[in-house]
């Protein structure tokens, strides 16, 4: 069964710093989702990682995949306070039209002047 | 575009009142989800659905049940609730698996139940 691992779970950053959150599976996993959720909201979807080597970015952003290391990134640069949230990572399991993500259990971004 | 929608939106139940929760998503999606989310735990899959007609056992199922009415909608039912079932539940959409596109889940707002 796939277990999904971040860290770390809380992340407090100064505006303008870099910084990455790490997101380990462990089973083969050909895919990787990121999701982003501000306090009492719903999920929103960031970024789909659909191969090896997959890089995506949106502003200050970026998220990439490893499949051999099991390891996917999400890199933060130059922090802001909006992207203060909390940031979940999903792998992806079964196939076809019978298929379901596994979430991490998130790390708390806070973003301080 | 109502996407996903949950209701009701907040729910307080005493031990051993029963309940559903509904879901509907209007986005022609073919399966559909039901996660809770605990304080420190993530998301946890309760059960989901790759079609109509079909149901599958995630994670957490045990105290739940699911209908999965037609292809538009989804709903979870407590049928003895207990204070461990405390918790916020979302609902989730997602086209069949979507090739290159990777169909990542489509959330509602979720329901915030407090069993006492």
């Amino acid at each position: 069964e796939l277990k999904v691992e971040q860290n770390p779970l809380f992340l407090s950053m100064q505006e303008g710093k870099n910084y990455t959150i790490y997101c380990n599976y462990s089973t083969t996993s050909d895919r990787l989702y990121w999701y982003r959720q501000d306090p009492g909201k719903s999920l929103e979807s960031l970024f789909v990682l659909l191969s090896n080597g997959a890089v995506k970015q949106e502003g200050r952003l970026m998220a990439s995949l490893d499949t051999k290391a099991r390891l996917s990134t999400l890199h933060i640069t130059a922090a802001v306070h909006d992207l203060s949230a909390t940031y979940f990572c999903a792998g992806y399991s079964g196939g076809g039209s019978n298929y379901k993500l596994t979430f991490g259990k998130g790390t708390l971004l806070t973003v301080n002047p | 575009n109502a996407g996903v929608t949950q209701t009701p939106k907040f729910q307080v139940l005493k031990t051993g009142q029963s309940m559903t929760l509904q879901c509907a998503q209007d986005m022609n999606h073919n399966s559909m989800y039901w996660y809770r989310q605990d304080p420190g735990m993530g998301l946890r899959l309760i059960y989901y659905s790759a079609s109509e007609g079909t149901t599958d056992k995630g994670e957490v199922p045990n105290g739940y049940n699911v209908s999965r009415l037609n292809k538009r909608e989804f709903s979870l039912r407590l049928e003895s609730a207990a204070p461990s079932q405390t918790s916020v539940y979302f609902c989730a959409s997602s086209e069949v698996e979507g090739g290159s596109v990777g169909s990542p889940l489509h959330f509602g707002n979720g329901t915030r139940l407090t069993v006492t």
